[in-house]
Order: structure tokens, then C-alpha cells, then sequence
């Protein structure tokens, strides 16, 4: 089956530890995404990348980093500077330069809690 | 990238058509209108996409006037199953020239369908 996986899909981390969640896609996409879901809200950008060993910064990249080393792979790390890192948090991936459509493909989530 | 608007909430009942309309006053000449729906706990997924008059598919129909400036997202005899937030979203597709930056997922509306 073709798709994106996200793992773990609940997590619980202890305050002031950095933690990486997990992306990875089959599906041949070159574009990739990380966004933040708070309760009730929209969907915010964190980091996206284009290609592989590049990235872009989002809306609030602040206190998370990530890294593009296959194009396959977009983990995000959620550092301790991150001030309220809890959330629920949806990787997306998007193909290349032949799709005709603004439709962005996206993984079932992780759901961080912070202790 | 242009802003859009709808509406927070929506209510209806089984078996009635429902219609979500987005503003979008400055959408540009090579932008096209995308929508999506988001089921509680999952990541959205994409619903239809349109330029300009109509577009139909097997979920929903895609209304836009010719100024474009708005849309209307037509769910025809909705069911329970429906219930979930609606994202209009506006933006330039990878093949027409469109960067492969962010798509900008606002709060959306939330529609409830009832028994």
C-alpha cells in the first residue's frame, strides 16, 4: 500500500526532553511537511522541504528542527525550547512538478503530550 | 498567498444539502480553489478542486462565480458521516508554475450533521 506513516501515534514525553517524531512516505513525493494542530484550531506550518537536503522554515519553526536526508524521510524533533509543545502533529507529503492539483497527502498524526 | 474566510460552524440534518461558501477577495489570476475535510483525530484529506464555473465529482460539487472572489462547496444529502471540518484553501498548482510552498489551512467550518 502506498502512503504516508507517522509513528508513534500517541507519545508522552517528560518536560525539557527533546523528542523526534517520525514521517515516512512511499508514494515517490518530492515535497514534504510538518504542521501543529492545537485544539479547535487550523493547521499551522512548521518546516516543509522541497527536495532532498533542503528545508524551509514555516509559520513557527521555533523550537523544532528537522532534517530531509532521504526522500523518503522527514523527521521532526520537537526540542525543549519549544515553549507549549503539545499538540497534535500531521506530516504531509505533495508530489512534484506534473501534479495539476493543490492536494497535499497526509499521514493519521501524532499526538504529543508534554508532562 | 491569498486569505480566505468562511464560516466557523455549520448545522444540518441527514439527507439535506449543505452549502459552504469561502471568500477569497484576493485570489490571484493563476490560483485555483481547493477544499478539504478533516475527521476528528485524522489528517485532512483532499475533497475537489476548481478554477472557475463548476466541477462535480463523486463527494462534492465546486461552485465559483466569475469574479472568483468566492466559492460554494456543494455536499449533497448529507449523512452523519459527514460531520467534520471543511477547509477552503487557494493556491497554485505544481504543474502550473505554483512553488512548492505551503498550502495555508485556516480554522475552517465545522459542520454537524444531525439525526
Amino acid at each position: 500500500d502506498g502512503g504516508i506513516t507517522q509513528s508513534p501515534k500517541y507519545l508522552f514525553r517528560k518536560e525539557g526532553q527533546n523528542v523526534t517524531l517520525s514521517c515516512e512516505q512511499n508514494l515517490n513525493h518530492d515535497a514534504m511537511y510538518w504542521y501543529r494542530q492545537d485544539p479547535g484550531q487550523g493547521l499551522r506550518l512548521i518546516y516543509y522541504s522541497q527536495i532532498v537536503n533542503d528545508f524551509q522554515k514555516g509559520d513557527i519553526a521555533e523550537g523544532y528542527s528537522v532534517s530531509r536526508e532521504k526522500k523518503e524521510s522527514f523527521p521532526l524533533t520537537v526540542t525543549s525550547a519549544q515553549k507549549n509543545p503539545t499538540a497534535f502533529y500531521l506530516c504531509a507529503s505533495r508530489p512534484g512538478g506534473t501534479s495539476t492539483y493543490n492536494e497535499q497527502f497526509f499521514g493519521p498524526g501524532t499526538r504529543l503530550t508534554v508532562l | 498567498l491569498a486569505k480566505t474566510t468562511q464560516p466557523i460552524s455549520m448545522d444540518s440534518y441527514e439527507g439535506q444539502e449543505v452549502n459552504i461558501t469561502c471568500s477569497h477577495n484576493n485570489i490571484a489570476t493563476n490560483d485555483y480553489i481547493t477544499w478539504y475535510q478533516q475527521f476528528p483525530s485524522q489528517g485532512p484529506r483532499f475533497i475537489i478542486q476548481g478554477y472557475k464555473t463548476k466541477v462535480t465529482n463523486e463527494v462534492a460539487s465546486l461552485f465559483i462565480p466569475a469574479d472568483r472572489k468566492s466559492s460554494t462547496l456543494s455536499l449533497p444529502r448529507v449523512s452523519l458521516s459527514d460531520t467534520a471540518v471543511y477547509y477552503c484553501l487557494v493556491g497554485v498548482p505544481a504543474n502550473y508554475g505554483g512553488s512548492q510552498g505551503n498550502l495555508i489551512f485556516g480554522k475552517g467550518t465545522k459542520l454537524s450533521v444531525k439525526p
